[in-house]
């Protein structure tokens, strides 16, 4: 069964540094998505792709994040000056159909900001 | 308000039982509502979507009272591996739109 995958599964960075996390969505999946999970807290939307543009952005997708698909099977998040408050489990997700908009995670990446 | 409500739990039961979560939501204009199953440390998994006739897959119903804006899971004859945490998750509007997760209910099953 196709599945999104994402690199890698566990980054540490020092405060201030750039990351940038990887997704290969699944592949006839056009929607594509991340969100951030910070420790005990519940999932929350970062921001949403369509077409080569951003479609959707929340308040904590601020000038600090980036997304971009630069090719045609990865999905990148970039965060340019991370900061302690960024550490959290970053999931990629995709939808292929957005009539029934469900959408399928990725495994996610464990972000530790020191 | 919080956009979506859930017990917390923990709710602890024995194999065999049947329990039922309940959710609640605040935004009128929500379109589509799911449950995602979740283990500890691991992504959320699509365990069902939510229809206004209501579903079924196996020992899982799910229905979904657009009136009150509420939304329950039943899961019958419990399995350990049902352990787990259960989000309530719904999207503001139709079609692409993100989704807005509750912060879940845990449940373990025990032996």
């Amino acid at each position: 069964e196709p599945e999104v995958t994402q690199t890698p599964s566990h980054q540490v960075t020092q405060m201030g540094q750039e990351v940038i996390l990887r997704c290969v969505p699944i592949s006839n999946h056009l929607y594509f998505y991340w969100y951030r999970q910070i420790l005990g807290q519940k999932v929350e939307f970062l921001v949403s792709f369509y077409n080569n543009e951003i479609s959707e952005k929340s308040e904590i997708f601020d000038d600090q994040f980036s997304v971009e698909r630069p090719d045609g099977s990865n999905f990148t998040l970039k965060i340019r000056s991370t900061k302690l408050e960024d550490s959290a489990m970053y999931f990629c997700a995709s939808c292929r159909d957005s009539s029934y908009n469900e959408q399928f995670f990725g495994p996610g990446t464990r972000l530790t900001v020191l | 308000r919080k956009e979506v409500e859930q017990d917390p739990g923990p709710f602890n039961v024995p194999e065999g039982a049947t329990v039922a979560f309940n959710c609640t939501y605040s935004n009128s204009a929500s379109q589509s509502f799911f449950w995602y199953r979740q283990d500890c440390r691991k992504e959320p998994k699509l365990l069902m979507s939510v229809y206004s006739s209501g579903n079924e897959d196996g020992r899982f119903t799910a229905q979904l009272n657009r009136a009150s804006q509420y939304i329950s899971l039943l899961i019958r004859d419990s399995k350990l591996s049902d352990s787990a945490t259960y989000l309530c998750v719904v999207s503001r509007f139709s079609g692409n739109t993100p989704l807005v997760f509750g912060k879940g209910t845990r449940l373990s099953v025990i032996a």
